[in-house]
């Protein structure tokens, strides 16, 4: 079965400060790698996924990842977050195949402060 | 382009009742699938609907069931609640033709609370 570790429960930056959220992944066969983003009383949103090609995949607000397939990781970055950063991260996997269901890590709870 | 929609957005029950939570996909979407998320917790797979049949189905109990309508809608029922089945449940749609992969798009939950 399927597994995602997220490896940080909850860090705490300050504003301007760099981050990397680790995502580790175990399946044995080729995956979709997501990450998304909860803000406060708000939805799932994508920030940015991998499907295949370059490993250093760019999302939305600054944020990219890069898969490593060696390591089964795909780790969240951002040079400098800011306080609107502030947010539940998660990472989910899929097997590349249409119609699969995700799993998700259990999420990363970032607090930026201002 | 409206996104993925749920009903009710909040909904408190007691235990042994039964509950029906609603999603509309995506437009152009044919595949939608139930999560549960429990609070401080990500979101777990509970079963996927395709032409109207549960295609995949998550470790859950047979108390949670569901439907998808030929308009691709779906319905999410859980029976006998119990106080463990307190959670924001969340419905996601996708292409399953989709060149590029299975990208979901969430709905913004529905928030079940058992007392």
């Amino acid at each position: 079965a399927q597994s995602v570790s997220q490896h940080n429960h909850h860090v705490i930056l300050s504003e301007a400060a760099s981050l990397e959220l680790g995502c580790n992944y175990s399946y044995g066969g080729t995956v979709n790698l997501f990450w998304y983003v909860q803000y406060p009383g708000q939805h799932l949103q994508l920030l940015l996924k991998y499907f295949s090609g370059d490993p250093l995949v760019k999302g939305i607000k600054g944020f990219e990842a890069e898969f490593i397939k060696s390591k089964f990781s795909f780790n969240l970055r951002k040079p400098s977050v800011q306080w609107s950063d502030t947010a539940e991260y998660f990472c989910a996997v899929t097997p590349a195949h249409y119609g699969q269901n995700f799993v998700f890590g259990p999420g990363t709870r970032l607090s930026v402060l201002p | 382009d409206a996104g993925v929609t749920q009903s009710p957005t909040h909904l408190i029950k007691t235990r042994g009742q039964q509950v029906t939570l609603r999603c509309s996909p995506k437009s152009g979407h044919d595949t939608v699938s139930w999560y549960q998320q429990a609070l401080g917790q990500g979101p777990q797979f509970i079963f996927q609907y395709y032409e109207e049949e549960e295609r995949q189905r998550g470790n859950f109990p047979d108390r949670f069931s569901g439907h998808q309508f030929p308009n691709y809608s779906s319905e999410l029922n859980v029976n006998a609640l119990l106080l463990g089945d307190s959670a924001l449940y969340l419905c996601a749609s996708s292409l399953v033709s989709a060149r590029q992969g299975n990208e979901q798009f969430f709905g913004p939950g529905t928030r079940l609370t058992v007392l």
